[in-house]
């Protein structure tokens, strides 16, 4: 069965500098993986999905991922930080038919 | 679309006392989820469905919990008799097969 293992529980970074959220996942074969949003007192929003199309996923709000099987890794970057990045992220994956499974969740800081 | 639609959006009831949940899916969507969110635990699959059946109900926490869908737009999260360690986000999610889980704003239940 798929996991996914988000390595840090909290980033905090100054606005306008790189922003890298990492994932790490654990499958023996290509996974279906996704990255959430989830602002406060808000339902989670899809930020973009891996589904073996493309080894790196554009997704909304200038993220972006890159699927690297050899790392088992799908980090989550942003060239540039905007204090409406503020969040908590989750990297996810699917197990079995369609159970998402969620890794703990990163909560993002940005510091003006 | 109006998204999904969740409701009692804050619930706050006495140890004992029954609580249910609703959830109003999104048009055409045909698997719908419910999540329990807390600090401890994070994310959690409770159940879900497939077309009006439920597929895997292994996160149902006990015999306390249970989940219905009657129809294509509608279901229901059933606690009875509650405790405050139920207290938690609950979250319905739908999608259309596609691993995209659309997010409602969730239920905020306290259980005193």
């Amino acid at each position: 069965a798929q996991s996914v293992t988000q390595l840090d529980s909290h980033v905090s970074v100054s606005e306008g500098t790189p922003v890298l959220l990492r994932c790490n996942y654990s499958s023996s074969y290509s996974p279906s993986l996704f990255w959430y949003v989830q602002h406060p007192n808000k339902g989670l929003q899809l930020l973009l999905k891996y589904t073996s199309a493309a080894t790196l996923v554009k997704g909304i709000n200038g993220f972006e991922a890159e699927f690297k099987k050899s790392e088992t890794s799908f980090h989550l970057t942003k060239p540039s930080a905007h204090m409406s990045d503020a969040a908590e992220y989750f990297c996810a994956g699917i197990q079995g038919a369609q159970k998402l499974v969620f890794g703990q969740g990163t909560r993002l800081t940005i510091n003006p | 679309d109006a998204g999904v639609i969740q409701s009692p959006r804050h619930e706050v009831t006495e140890m004992g006392q029954e609580v249910t949940l609703r959830c109003k899916p999104i048009s055409g969507h045909n698997s719908l989820f419910w999540y329990r969110q807390t600090m401890m635990r994070g994310l959690e699959l409770l159940i879900y469905f497939n077309n009006n059946v439920p597929i895997d109900d292994s996160g149902m926490p006990e015999d306390r919990f249970s989940a219905k869908m009657p129809n294509a737009s509608f279901s229901t999260l059933k606690i009875q008799p509650s405790e405050p360690r139920d207290s938690a986000v609950y979250f319905c999610a739908s999608s259309l097969n596609t691993g995209e889980l659309f997010f409602g704003e969730g239920s905020r239940l306290t259980v005193l």
